[in-house]
């Protein structure tokens, strides 16, 4: 069974730029879900995905954050105007329960650094 | 406001003997735990769970036991490998925040030969 995948795995970018994040759950998995991990910190969610609908962005900072899931499979994540906080990897999940804290399988991640 | 707490940043144990985790929470309304295992350039792993009603859950070497009057719960590893060597983090969540995970701030373990 193939894992969550992410890309890039990498990126740097200058404050001010923008970058996207790209998500492909495990197949069947109707929950998706974007954490923030800063060095030194554990994962923060930032947004939480029921199939297309949101079920929790709370922690999102939508000044500067986005995201979408099309057609409830693959999901982007967006930064735009990125600052110097926002250096972190950008872990994605998905799960196959609902409602319920079950198993999270997550990708490897994608380590943004902004200088 | 860290509700789920990692006290120790690390931890060295020497093989085979036990290694033992420790996560503190502050909200209790938690009714779930996990701890998920972590190597370098890899995303977490889900490792153990315990559900609120229990006091204790055992998978193999892994054991994870929870003292809901003190908010305390604990992963006992016995005896620990070299294959051990990771970043453990301790979450929680509550049924009524639909399954929204808090995450620690990690424990990273060496086992030393």
């Amino acid at each position: 069974e193939a894992g969550v995948a992410q890309s890039p795995r990498y990126k740097i970018i200058e404050k001010r730029q923008s970058v996207a994040f790209w998500c492909n759950p495990i197949s069947g998995h109707a929950t998706l879900y974007w954490y923030q991990q800063i060095l030194g910190q554990g994962p923060k969610l930032l947004i939480q995905f029921q199939n297309n609908g949101v079920v929790d962005d709370s922690q999102l900072p939508k000044d500067r954050f986005s995201a979408e899931r099309l057609k409830g499979v693959d999901s982007t994540l967006k930064i735009q105007p990125a600052k110097l906080e926002d250096s972190a990897v950008y872990l994605c999940a998905s799960s196959f329960n609902r409602g319920r804290a079950g198993e999270l399988f997550f990708g490897e991640g994608s380590r943004l650094t902004v200088l | 406001d860290q509700q789920v707490k990692q006290n120790s940043p690390s931890l060295s144990v020497q093989e085979g003997r036990i290694s033992i985790l420790n996560c503190d929470y502050t909200n209790s309304m938690f009714d779930y735990f996990l701890w998920y295992k972590k190597y370098p350039a890899e995303g977490p792993t889900f490792l153990i769970s315990i559900s609120s009603i229990k006091d204790k859950n055992e998978d193999g070497r892994f054991t994870v036991f929870l003292n809901k009057s003190a908010k305390h719960l604990s992963l006992h590893i016995v005896p620990s490998q070299p294959g051990d060597s990771a970043v453990y983090f301790c979450a929680a969540s509550a049924h009524s925040s639909a399954s929204k995970i808090i995450f620690g701030s990690g424990t990273r373990l060496s086992i030393r030969p």
